[in-house]
């Protein structure tokens, strides 16, 4: 049973470029979150999409948007990058519906590196 | 509003003694709370989960948490260190209810050391 895969696993780019970011969920799972995790931080919620759509986001600007595709797997794209972007990018999948099934499973992430 | 703060940005212990790594969360609503570790260059990994069943949760690699609401806590322990123990530990709540459904709010994380 294959777990959340994410790729990159590391990308460099600079400041103003535009990155996109690919994750495939758990088998079985059909909702995506996005996380953002700075250097010596806890993760911070982008936003999480299910049938397709955001169902709801974090205070992060509209630079980053996201898509989900009909077999569930998503992407990140983050536009005119700044240095503060820097991080480990995280996608968490999850079942929707249900208490019990709403864990979410968190990928390896992509480390992105903005100079 | 939810939140979580973890006491002790860093925690050492030996090698087979106890693991004790404090968690206090805020939630105006019944929360699901949730305890994960990060080792170097990986994602999160879930150790245990709340969800409103038994207070007292065990989890994976020998750790439990014991969920107290007149403290509001959920401090993660584990009997005896082991070296392989040696990593970052999240602890996260979840809201359940209204737009925020699903999503989690992370501490800031606590590095554990086991000393040989």
């Amino acid at each position: 049973d294959a777990g959340v895969t994410q790729s990159p696993t590391h990308l460099i780019k600079t400041r103003g470029q535009q990155v996109t970011l690919r994750c495939s969920p758990k088998s079985g799972h059909d909702t995506v979150s996005w996380y953002q995790q700075a250097l010596g931080q806890g993760p911070q919620f982008i936003f999480q999409y299910y049938e397709e759509e955001e169902r709801q986001r974090g205070n992060f600007p509209d630079r980053f948007s996201g898509h989900q595709f009909p077999n569930y797997s998503s992407e990140l794209n983050v536009n005119a990058l700044l240095l503060g972007d820097s991080a480990l990018y995280l996608c968490a999948s999850s079942l929707a519906g249900g208490q019990n099934t709403d864990t979410q499973y968190f990928g390896p992430g992509t480390r992105l590196t903005v100079l | 509003a939810q939140s979580v703060t973890q006491l002790g940005s860093h925690v050492s212990v030996s090698e087979g003694a106890l693991v004790l790594l404090r968690c206090n969360y805020s939630s105006s609503v019944p929360p699901y709370l949730f305890w994960y570790v990060q080792y170097p260059n990986q994602g999160l990994q879930l150790l245990l989960k709340y969800t409103s069943a038994a207070t007292l949760v065990k989890g994976i690699n020998g750790f439990e948490a014991e969920f107290k609401k007149s403290e509001t806590s959920f401090h993660l322990t584990k009997p005896s260190a082991h070296m392989s123990d040696a990593a970052e530990y999240f602890c996260a709540v979840r809201a359940d209810r209204g737009s925020t459904l699903g999503r989690l709010y992370f501490g800031r994380g606590t590095q554990l050391t086991v000393w040989p």
